[in-house]
């Protein structure tokens, strides 16, 4: 029963290096998300894909690229990291469009940017 | 637009205290209420939620209910245990703006024995 799964856990990079967070889901949903949580602000939404070959843009979007590759998985890529991109990232995800379908949360990915 | 205020922490109770933890929302549409609970090192997990007004969530001794007069969805337990510690956070989906969620920013709960 995995629900969402995100890899990696924990993250260190340093300012300018890429990387890609990975998440799936087995839950046969068909909308994910891509949150991040920082200290006083709650989550804010970063990229969201409503539906398999969709993608959108969240709150908070700019230095992100998010690939919905199929429709278990959705991953993060951030080009050029940055220190302000330092934060706790989560991948959601629900069936959509149903009324109070809740998000699904995988566990986080806890990135560091030095 | 869509916000949730939540108030703010963190509140530190004993063992066995009556909790409340105040919630607000402003929706354009018609929204749905959900309290997300997050323990240390995990994501948030669903703790409870009500899709209509007047309708009560309940869920492990933890109840909101969605009160669309007074826009608030306020968490309450009767009884609070040690492993009640967590952050709670009140969200809210509303279809009109494509089901988006908006999250408050997090009450910190620290119950000590």
């Amino acid at each position: 029963n995995a629900g969402v799964t995100q890899t990696p856990k924990f993250q260190v990079l340093k300012t300018g290096q890429s990387m890609t967070l990975q998440c799936a889901q087995d839950m046969n949903h068909n909308s994910m998300y891509w949150y991040r949580q920082d200290p006083g602000m709650g989550l804010r939404l970063i990229y969201y894909s409503a539906s398999e070959g969709t993608t959108d843009k969240g709150e908070v979007p700019n230095g992100y690229n998010v690939s919905r590759l199929n429709k278990r998985e959705f991953s993060l890529r951030l080009e050029s990291a940055a220190p302000s991109q330092t934060s706790v990232y989560f991948c959601a995800s629900r069936t959509g469009g149903a009324r109070g379908s809740p998000l699904h949360f995988g566990n986080g990915t806890r990135l560091t940017v030095t | 637009g869509n916000s949730v205020t939540q108030m703010e922490g963190p509140v530190t109770l004993s063992e066995e205290a009556f909790l409340t933890i105040n919630c607000t929302y402003t929706a354009t549409g018609y929204p749905s209420l959900f309290w997300y609970v997050q323990y240390p090192g995990e994501g948030l997990q669903l703790l409870l939620k009500a899709t209509k007004a007047d309708d009560k969530g309940s869920n492990k001794g933890f109840e909101a209910t969605y009160r669309k007069e007074t826009t608030s969805f306020h968490l309450e337990k009767g009884s609070v245990q040690v492993s009640d510690s967590a952050v709670y956070f009140c969200a809210l989906s509303d279809r009109s703006v494509g089901n988006q969620f908006y999250f408050g920013t997090g009450t910190s709960l620290t119950v000590i024995p």
